[in-house]
């Protein structure tokens, strides 16, 4: 069965500029989570969407918000882009919300970010 | 505050040898997960670990879960090249977080002729 998928894989943007980043799960699956990866951070949790309610949020600011879509398929959005905003951008898919799965997250490939 | 902490976060091993990578929670969780990523790829799922005393295996790999000590370990048999990655472990949160996944700043492998 088709995997997560991330569109799109690469982005570059400019400061200041707003960026969507669109995540579909496997089929069937209805929760999609967002992860942060950098360098200095590491994997840092950012929203996480089951049936088109957001469930929880990370400790991010207000500039990332998401949504979820009937299809569950999400979106991210980053509005006024700073320099450290620059990173890999991973979403996970699960059947069930976060916390009670039983056969884990499976990870789209993931939308790499550079904020020039 | 959850923290999760792998040791070492570095290693270095020869071909053939053993060696186990750890990983300390400090959350009641009793889900623990182990990723594998190669450079600038996405998460490979390795095991999910649901209860304690859970071990799995899988090729030269056996993960296991202490719930009890809030420990799992990454056991590598007879490395490989192919190993040669990193190795996240990560837990659910509380529930007031969500249960959002929370990593470990991940074991980077070398594995050496």
């Amino acid at each position: 069965k088709a995997g997560v998928t991330q569109t799109p894989r690469y982005l570059i943007k400019t400061r200041g500029q707003q960026v969507t980043l669109s995540c579909s799960p496997i089929s069937g699956h209805r929760s999609v989570s967002w992860y942060q990866q950098t360098p200095g951070q590491g994997l840092q949790f950012l929203f996480e969407y089951f049936s088109e309610t957001q469930r929880n949020k990370g400790n991010f600011p207000g500039r990332f918000s998401g949504r979820q879509f009937s299809n569950s398929r999400s979106e991210m959005n980053v509005s006024t882009l700073e320099l450290g905003d620059s990173a890999l951008y991973l979403c996970a898919s699960s059947a069930t919300p976060t916390g009670h799965t039983f056969y884990g997250y499976t990870f789209g490939s993931g939308t790499r970010l550079t904020v020039v | 505050e959850l923290k999760v902490e792998q040791n070492p976060l570095f290693l270095s091993m020869q071909e053939g040898k053993n060696y186990t990578i750890y990983c300390n929670y400090s959350t009641t969780s009793d889900r623990l997960y182990w990723y594998r990523q190669d450079p600038g790829k996405s998460l490979e799922s390795l095991f999910v670990l649901l209860s304690n005393g859970a071990v799995k295996q899988e090729g030269r790999l056996m993960a296991s879960l202490d719930t009890k000590a809030r420990l799992s370990t990454l056991h590598i048999t007879a490395a490989v090249h192919d190993l040669s990655a990193t190795y996240f472990c990560a837990v659910d949160g509380d529930p007031n977080s969500g249960y959002a996944l929370n990593f470990g700043k991940g074991t980077s492998l070398l594995v050496t002729p």
